[in-house]
């Protein structure tokens, strides 16, 4: 099975901050990356598709980029409504996510 | 707007059944794979079982086989998860979840229901 790593588990930023969170993947998986949202309570919401696609109705503050084993998920000026847990997830071999990474506000 | 509505979680004793069930609506139901997707309590996502649009290909996690089932009538534009010999490491929110293929490897999901919550405890 693929596993994927996300870093950091967890991180702390302030409104209007750019931050970047990292997957990994323990082998190639091409651009075969997918960023979600979770909102405590809620479900995941679908950020980026295809590694860097921004899915409709996302806004433009999100970005994604990377190919092969290492991706990265950027939120270029933080919002209130970004404190959030996100997660990756590689379809190249069945499905597998990332273990989360958990936005706090400072 | 497309609706995933999630069914038929609750506490069972390990060993237990239960069956599970996802209402779609605002969309053609017959015309979309569909996915349950699991959450254990404070922990990450893991995808469970996937099935066709028509139903004839079907697949499963290594953690549930042989002892999850899953189903869809497009008629009634549901789908299900049939769980036997519940384990309390099963405790988890099952979501539902609506997938796409982008690509031939590429597959994400775009829709999700709340979630029902199933707890296998004595």
């Amino acid at each position: 099975d693929i596993q994927m790593t996300q870093s950091p588990s967890s991180l702390s930023a302030s409104v209007g901050d750019r931050v970047t969170i990292t997957c990994r993947a323990s082998q190639s998986i091409s651009s075969y990356l997918n960023w979600y949202q979770q909102k405590p309570g809620k479900a995941p919401k679908l950020l980026i598709y295809a590694a860097s696609s921004l899915q409709s109705g996302v806004p433009s503050r999100f970005s994604g980029s990377g190919s092969g084993t290492d991706f990265t998920l950027t939120i270029s000026s933080l919002q209130p409504e970004d404190f959030a847990t996100y997660y990756c997830q590689q379809s190249y071999s069945s499905i597998t996510f990332g273990q989360g990474t958990r936005l706090e506000i400072k | 707007e497309v609706q995933l509505v999630e069914s038929g979680g609750g506490l069972v004793q390990p060993g237990g059944s239960l069956r599970l069930s996802c209402a779609a609506s605002g969309f053609t139901f017959s015309s979309y794979e569909m996915n349950w997707v699991r959450q254990a309590p404070g922990k990450g996502l893991e995808w469970v079982s996937y099935i066709s649009s028509s139903g004839s290909t079907i697949y499963y996690a290594d953690s549930v086989k042989g002892r999850f089932t899953i189903s869809r009538d497009n008629a009634k534009n549901s789908l299900y998860l049939q769980m036997n010999s519940l384990r309390a490491e099963d405790t988890a929110v099952y979501y539902c979840a609506r997938g796409h293929y982008y690509d031939s490897s590429g597959y994400y999901y775009d829709y999700w229901g709340q979630g029902t919550l199933v707890t296998v405890s004595s």
